[in-house]
C-alpha cells in the first residue's frame, strides 16, 4: 500500500533560519504529491503541490521537488518567519482519489 | 475558493448520546471524507464518499457511520458516543478526477463527558 514519512517533530527555529522538512513516499502508480499547513485551531490548508517527477511546487517562499529516483518531496524555505509556526503534513494522492498523510510535523520559530 | 464548512468548531456530549457532525462543501466536489486528528497519531480516515449515498469505510470505522443524501453534505454518526472518541474531526472533500488535492473545513473538536 502507500505511505508517506516524514521527519519528526518538533523542529524549533530561530527566525530567519534556514528549514528542511523531509519526506520520502511509498506508492503504487504516479502519484501527485502535497505539502499541507495547520495553524493552530484549523484545519489543513494545501500549501503547495507536484504533480509529476521533477515539478516543483512553490509558495509563500516554500519549495518543495517531486525527486521519482529517490522517492523524496522535502519541504525547504530560505529564511522563516515567526508566523510559519505550525504543523506541516507531507501527503500522496493516486487515482483513486485519496490521500496518505505523514504524521506532520510541528514547526516553531522563535524570534 | 473551495469553502468546507463544518457545523460546529466545538461541541460538548456525553457518553451514551448520538452524535451527528455536518459537513458542507460549496464546489460540487464528488469526493468527501472524514478524518479524526489525534496527538502523535496523525490524520486517520474514518469514512470516505464519492458519490451520493456512497461511502466506504476507512482505517477506523468502528463506532462510526456516515450519510449522503446529497452531494454537498456528508454527515459523521456517533451511535453511541464513549470517552474514546474525543478528539478533533477534520472534513475533506476533493475532486474525483485525477490526483486532487483534499479540501478541509477548520475541524469539530468533540469532548464525550
Amino acid at each position: 500500500g502507500n505511505s508517506v514519512t516524514q521527519m519528526e517533530g518538533p523542529v524549533t527555529l530561530s527566525e530567519e533560519a534556514f528549514l528542511t522538512i523531509n519526506c520520502t513516499y511509498t506508492a503504487t502508480g504516479y502519484p501527485s504529491l502535497f505539502w499541507y499547513v495547520q495553524y493552530p485551531g484549523e484545519g489543513l490548508q494545501l500549501l503547495l503541490k507536484a504533480t509529476k517527477a521533477d515539478d516543483k511546487g512553490s509558495n509563500k517562499g516554500f519549495e518543495a521537488t517531486y525527486r521519482k529516483e529517490t522517492t523524496s518531496f522535502h519541504l525547504e524555505k530560505g529564511s522563516v518567519q515567526v508566523s510559519d509556526s505550525a504543523v506541516y503534513f507531507c501527503a500522496l494522492s493516486t487515482n483513486a482519489g485519496k490521500s496518505t498523510f505523514g504524521d506532520g510535523t510541528t514547526l516553531t520559530v522563535k524570534p | 475558493d473551495v469553502k468546507v464548512t463544518q457545523s460546529s468548531r466545538y461541541l460538548v456530549k456525553r457518553t451514551g448520546e448520538k452524535v451527528f457532525l455536518e459537513c458542507v462543501q460549496d464546489m460540487d466536489h464528488e469526493n468527501m471524507f472524514w478524518y479524526r486528528q489525534d496527538p502523535g497519531l496523525g490524520l486517520r480516515l474514518i469514512y470516505f464518499s464519492y458519490d451520493v449515498k456512497m461511502k466506504e469505510k476507512g482505517d477506523i470505522p468502528e463506532g462510526y457511520s456516515v450519510s449522503r443524501e446529497k452531494k454537498e453534505r456528508f454527515s459523521l454518526i456517533l451511535e453511541s458516543a464513549s470517552t474514546n472518541q474525543t478528539s478533533m474531526y477534520l472534513c475533506a472533500s476533493s475532486l474525483l478526477a485525477g490526483n486532487q488535492p483534499q479540501h478541509f473545513g477548520d475541524g469539530t473538536r468533540l469532548s464525550i463527558l
